[in-house]
């Protein structure tokens, strides 16, 4: 159980072109998805949280007009990096808020999509 | 100031040695937990092991343990039998509970098990 899908897992776009990474809670309803940014050998960076049904709430210095983020509904998240630049290249990865066996909360993270715009 | 400390930027262990990798953290919330995280090269994080603040026993997941010990905060990561597939990136984690979203990383700990 508890089970993140991420797609694409890698892309390789051009400068100026828009792309967009689902995340999907496939064996649970996730009304609190998260993305984060990692640069190499680096640790995770919070961009944003994203509630189903609202607007997400981004982390300071994230430019919400770059990296827009859908949360349509209880399994899906949408990332789209909006004419992205060459220093968008990087390593997203999301994660949903599920449930422990114990009844405590945590996050399970998908597989993360490298992208690369060139 | 650092609310989440990871010292090691690097640890080798033979396989099948135990190893403890470190976490300190550094909160003023009552509640709270702590999280280990597991990154291997393909770039997966995989949830290992949950600590609680008021759970009065370390926790424990199999062959990971936590060593926890609230007055000096600290959330030490123990492997033992150490295995070739343990080697990975080792993010320790924590939530404070006042602000149930986020969960707030640190900078990591490479682990290398060697024959």
């Amino acid at each position: 159980g508890a089970v993140v899908s991420q797609h694409p897992s890698r892309v390789i776009c051009k400068s100026g072109t828009s792309v967009k990474i689902e995340c999907r809670s496939l064996d649970f309803q996730a009304t609190t998805m998260f993305w984060y940014r990692q640069f190499p050998k680096q640790s995770l960076m919070l961009m944003a949280t994203s509630n189903e049904g609202s607007k997400a709430t981004y982390e300071q210095g994230v430019e919400k007009d770059k990296f827009l983020i859908n949360h349509a509904s209880l399994t899906l998240s949408t990332l789209t990096v909006t004419s992205a630049h060459p220093e968008d290249s990087s390593f997203y990865i999301c994660s949903a808020r599920g449930s422990l066996p114990g009844g405590e909360e945590t996050q399970y993270f998908g597989p993360g999509t490298r992208l690369l715009v060139l | 100031a650092q609310k989440i400390t990871q010292t090691q930027p690097g640890m080798f262990v033979q396989e099948k040695e135990a190893v403890t990798l470190d976490c300190t953290y550094d909160t003023s919330d009552q509640s709270y937990g702590l999280f280990w995280y597991k990154q291997p090269s393909s770039g997966e994080m995989i949830f290992l092991i949950y600590q609680g603040s008021y759970d009065e026993q370390n926790a424990t997941e199999g062959r990971y343990s936590l060593n926890f010990q609230k007055a000096r905060k600290s959330a030490n990561l123990v492997i033992s039998a150490s295995q070739l597939g343990d080697s990975a990136m080792y993010f320790c984690a924590m939530r404070e509970f006042y602000n149930t979203d986020k969960l707030i990383f640190g900078t990591g700990t490479r682990l290398q098990v060697f024959p």
